[in-house]
């Protein structure tokens, strides 16, 4: 089966700028994530939906970051404005309803000039 | 606040020694753990997860030990090869959720 994909996988923007990043999730996968990876540091919890609800954004800072999932498959990520501490690697992962296991992608590398 | 830990220095091992991660975990007791390896430039990859109920867990060359008295995990491969050279990392269950640790670099020598 394919695997998770995310698009592009690295961007460069200045500071202020705006930025969106994709992910396709696996076929069937329910739940969909969204984390931030700062060099040197595991993935943090940006937000987490369910088919096209969002089950927890409790660590997204919303005054900058939106994300969506419509129709519960594909999901974009966005930054607007971007900020110097943005610069990170963005994940997508996804995961089936019954399993514990998370699938990701390669990854979207954000750097902020 | 929960909280999981891991080795932030680099592990260096000699090929075809074993090689153990430590993982230890604070303020919760998760249901269970999951190891997963992460390359450069790559999301990490799932290799295992043990249960609260599971005392160890056995892939190929991989193990995995759940000790909830110390809170902590052991992960080891055996018989190491530079192909095993990558960041490891645990993450355990939290309100459904993974919460993550940051990882061990482990660098196998030839």
């Amino acid at each position: 089966e394919a695997g998770v994909a995310q698009s592009p996988r690295y961007k460069i923007i200045e500071k202020r700028q705006s930025v969106a990043f994709w992910c396709n999730p696996i076929s069937g996968h329910a739940t969909l994530y969204w984390y931030q990876q700062i060099l040197g540091q595991g993935p943090k919890l940006l937000i987490q939906f369910q088919n096209n609800g969002v089950v927890d954004d409790s660590q997204l800072p919303k005054d900058r970051f939106s994300a969506e999932r419509l129709k519960g498959v594909d999901s974009t990520l966005k930054i607007q404005p971007a900020k110097l501490e943005d610069s990170a690697v963005y994940l997508c992962a996804t995961q089936t309803g019954r399993q514990e296991t998370q699938y990701f992608g390669p990854g979207t590398r954000l750097l902020v000039l | 606040s929960q909280k999981i830990e891991q080795n932030s220095e680099a592990l260096n091992i000699q090929e075809g020694k074993t090689a153990t991660l430590t993982c230890n975990y604070t303020n919760y007791s998760p249901a269970y753990l999951q190891w997963y390896r992460q390359d450069p430039g790559r999301g990490p990859v799932f290799l295992l997860l043990i249960r609260e109920n599971e005392k160890e867990k056995r892939k190929e060359r991989l193990k995995v030990t759940f000790d909830t008295t110390l809170k902590q995990s052991l992960f080891h491969i055996t018989a190491s090869q530079p192909a095993d050279s990558a960041t490891y990392l645990c993450a355990s269950d939290s309100n459904y959720q993974l919460i993550w640790g940051a990882g061990t670099k482990l660098i196998i020598k030839p």
